[in-house]
């Protein structure tokens, strides 16, 4: 089945304690991006990468980390969370070129709780 | 980036169809209009695109007006499964870097 999956599901963390979010891909796409979901403010992209080895900002990046060395896995590292990271984060990827970036798997989410 | 204006909420009688309107006037000659869901915080899911022809899928069709400032998404019989908050995204174009920007949405209530 193809699916977009994220480790873990659910977290409570404190405050400093590094982590990392895992996301990983069977469908062989090489665009593979992050968001963060929180509420009124709607889903905002944290980084994206286009290929292995190459990644890139999005919208709200302070604070995170991501590495792409191998094409099905993208994971996020939190190096020293802090309570304003308490959200809501999902993985996607997509095949590449022209609109097909935007046709995107979304992982099942990650609920994330820094105290 | 495009703006967009949707209903914050809309009511469908289950096996009924559900209509969802999205404003788009500022979209660019080169962008796409694609529509994703997300039932109760799970992962988004996409739902159908288009650039300037009205299109259909297994899921929905959409429907684009000639001017491209507006669409709808039409889920023709609507089944309780569908209660969710749609998003009209325009995305794509020159520049893509694959960012989906999701506004407030419209929240589908299906009813029985």
């Amino acid at each position: 089945e193809a699916q977009v999956t994220q480790n873990p599901r659910y977290l409570i963390t404190v405050t400093g304690k590094k982590l990392t979010v895992t996301c990983s891909q069977n469908m062989n796409h090489e665009y593979m991006s992050w968001y963060r979901q929180d509420p009124g403010l709607g889903l905002r992209q944290i980084y994206y990468s286009m290929n292995v080895e190459v990644t890139d900002k999005g919208d709200v990046p302070e604070g995170y980390k991501v590495s792409r060395k191998e094409k099905r896995n993208f994971p996020l590292i939190l190096e020293s969370p802090s309570p304003n990271q308490t959200s809501l984060y999902f993985c996607a990827s997509s095949s590449p070129g022209g609109e097909s970036y935007n046709e995107q798997f979304f992982g099942p989410g990650t609920r994330l709780t820094v105290l | 980036d495009a703006k967009t204006t949707q209903p914050t909420s809309m009511d469908c009688a289950e096996g009924r169809a559900a209509n969802l309107p999205c404003n788009h006037s500022t979209i660019s000659g080169n962008e796409y209009v694609y529509w994703y869901r997300q039932i109760h915080s799970q992962g988004p899911q996409y739902i159908i695109h288009g650039l300037k022809n009205n299109e259909t899928n297994e899921m929905a069709s959409l429907i684009i007006t000639e001017d491209r400032k507006s669409s709808t998404l039409i889920l023709p019989h609507a089944t309780l499964r569908d209660t969710a908050v749609y998003y009209c995204i325009p995305t794509g174009g020159s520049g893509n870097t694959g960012k989906l920007i999701f506004g407030q949405g419209t929240t589908l209530q299906v009813k029985p």
